[in-house]
């Protein structure tokens, strides 16, 4: 019953490097979602999902890209980590597009990124 | 403009009592769903309660409920009989479902809730 999975949970980057994350969902949802969570912020909608193949920008998107290549995975990349992308990352996954649904966004456990 | 406005940053209950966090919400869309999460220091986003903007009734969920005033745009979480495991954050969101990014949530600040014994 694994739910949203993230991969890694801790990771710690020199400025200017890159690195991948991945989220996996085995719940067959259509929809994924990339947010990052500031101190005094909320979570700000970075880029996502609505099928296999395809991926759209949201709030935040400068400084980061993704891919859907299978329905279950979505990464998320940082080409060239910045400081200002020192954050905490959730992936989340909802199973349709929710009009008058009460399907909420089911979320992983998040991943703590520190770039130096 | 802020879609969701949580104005408390902070709030203290003692166990044992009911407490009440604030939400306020801004949408044209006449179809959205409003959602609480929770958030313990352990990180994790725990889904809570819904509430769709064409329900008749307030909704509950054990000791949660949600106290929707449309009018108002507003969307109170309401716990009652705090217990000390109640002490976390608290993130009122709302779904538009006529929006163009579809599905997604946006997120108020929060509210660090603590329960003292």
């Amino acid at each position: 019953n694994a739910g949203v999975t993230q991969t890694p949970k801790f990771r710690v980057l020199k400025t200017g490097q890159s690195m991948t994350l991945l989220c996996a969902q085995d719940m067959n949802h259509e929809y994924m979602y990339w947010y990052r969570q500031d101190p005094g912020m909320g979570l700000r909608l970075i880029h996502y999902s609505v099928g296999e193949g395809t991926t759209a920008k949201g709030e935040v998107p400068d400084g980061y890209n993704v891919s859907r290549l299978k329905k279950q995975n979505f990464l998320l990349g940082l080409e060239s980590a910045a400081p200002s992308q020192t954050s905490v990352y959730f992936c989340a996954s909802s199973p349709d597009r929710g009009s008058r649904s009460n399907q909420p966004q089911h979320f992983g456990d998040g991943t703590r990124l520190s770039i130096l | 403009a802020q879609k969701i406005t949580q104005t408390q940053p902070g709030m203290f209950v003692q166990e044992k009592e009911a407490v009440t966090l604030d939400c306020t919400y801004d949408t044209s869309d006449p179809s959205y769903g409003l959602f609480w999460y929770k958030q313990p220091s352990s990180g994790e986003m725990i889904f809570l309660i819904y509430q769709g903007s064409y329900d008749q009734q307030n909704a509950t969920e054990g000791r949660y409920s949600l106290n929707f005033q449309k009018a108002r745009k507003s969307a109170n979480l309401v716990i009652s009989a705090s217990q000390l495991g109640d002490s976390a954050m608290y993130f009122c969101a709302m779904r538009e479902d006529r929006g163009s990014t579809l599905g997604r949530l946006y997120f108020g600040r929060g509210t660090q809730l603590t329960v003292w014994p």
